[in-house]
Parts: C-alpha cells; structure tokens; sequence
C-alpha cells in the first residue's frame, strides 16, 4: 500500500541555519503530497503541497519539489527561526478514496 | 472561521469507563476522519466516514466506534477504556472529491489519559 518515509530522530539546529527534512514515498499512482506542521499544543496545519511531479510548493519560506524520479518531497527552509520549531509531518495521497498516508513526523528544534 | 472542532480538550478516565469525543466540522466536508498521535507512531487512521451514514474501520479500530448522522458531526466513542487508549485525538475532514489534493483540516486535539 502507500507509505511515507521520513529521516529518523529530532533535529535541532542554531538559529538561521538551513533545514532539509527528507521524505520519500511509495505509490502504485500518481498521488498527491502534502507537508504538515504542529506547533506545541496544538493539531497539523497544511503548510505546504504539490498535485504533480515537478510541482514546488511554498509557503512561509518553506519549499519542497515534487520528484516522481526519485519518489522524494524533501522540505527546505534556508534560514529557520526559533518559531520554526515544530513536528512537520510528509503525507500523500492518492486516487478516490480520500486517505492519507503519514509520515512519523520530524521534531525540530531551532536554538536561538 | 470555526473550522473543525473538538470537545473535550483534555480528559482522563479510569479503565472500563466510556466517554464519547465530539467532532464537528462546519465546511460541509463529505469526508470525515478520527486519529491517535503517539510517540514514535506518528499519526495513525482509527475510522473514517464519506458521508453521513457510511463508516469504515481504518488502521486501529479496535475499542472504538463511530457514526455519522449528519454532515457535521462525527463522534469518537471508547466504550470500554483502557490505559493503551491514552493518546492524543484528532479529528480531520476534508472535501471528497477524485481530487487527491484537497486539503484536510484538523482539529486542535484531545488528550486522553486513561488511568
């Protein structure tokens, strides 16, 4: 079935550094990919997606590319804030039936 | 903009009691979901709904039940609760579409420790 894969454990990293969080897929179609994120206390808000291969999404300084090559939506942010810090979560999905496949989730911890 | 709304907020129950999590939308989304959030599991489908009427068992059913009466509302029910039920509930909907890019909208979370 679909599955998503994320790097294993926290990240945390200084102030204005730059951030990547890899996520890879497996479909047997063309799905829809998602990137979610969930501050302290509170439930996942979409922050970003992309509908096809090649597709950028963005949003709040955030990016990811929809590769079909590689099967990968890894997420950047060139110069991440204390704000930032969150647990983002990939997710596809794909076809009719409206499901969601989630990642585990990456911690990440900005440090001013 | 209400969006989707989930009550309790917090709640802790003893093993063998029941309670109910409210869930109630107000996008007029066809499509209805309940998660549980653990430590290292991520975010895992308990049942779902594509209208009012129809529900299905997603991946961790069991110790649940669900309905869907209405559009709105999609209540979680632990008939039975059990200290392995502690985690954090999210309730989620979407439009159900063949668009698999529709976005789906979640609720603030329910914390449940069951003691």
């Amino acid at each position: 079935g679909d599955s998503v894969t994320q790097m294993e454990g926290p990240v945390t990293l200084s102030e204005e550094a730059f951030l990547t969080i890899n996520c890879t897929y497996t479909a047997t179609g063309y799905p829809s990919l998602f990137w979610y994120v969930q501050y302290p206390g509170e439930g996942l808000q979409l922050l970003l997606k992309a509908t096809k291969a090649d597709d950028k999404g963005s949003n709040k300084g955030f990016e990811a590319t929809y590769r079909k090559e590689t099967t990968s939506f890894h997420l950047e942010k060139g110069s991440v804030q204390v704000s930032d810090s969150a647990v983002y979560f990939c997710a596809l999905s794909e076809g009719g039936n409206n499901r969601l496949a989630f990642g585990k989730g990456n911690q990440v911890v900005v440090i001013p | 903009n209400a969006g989707v709304t989930q009550t309790p907020k917090f709640q802790v129950l003893k093993t063998g009691q029941s309670m109910t999590l409210q869930c109630a939308q107000d996008m007029n989304h066809e499509y209805m979901s309940w998660y549980r959030q653990d430590p290292g599991m991520g975010l895992r489908l308990i049942h779902y709904s594509v209208g009012a009427g129809i529900t299905d068992q997603g991946e961790v059913p069991n110790g649940y039940n669900v309905s869907r009466s209405t559009t709105e509302d999609f209540p979680l029910r632990l008939l039975s609760a059990a200290p392995s039920q502690t985690s954090v509930y999210f309730c989620a909907s979407r439009r159900y579409s063949g668009d698999s890019g529709n976005t789906i909208y979640f609720g603030e979370g329910s914390w449940l420790t069951v003691v």
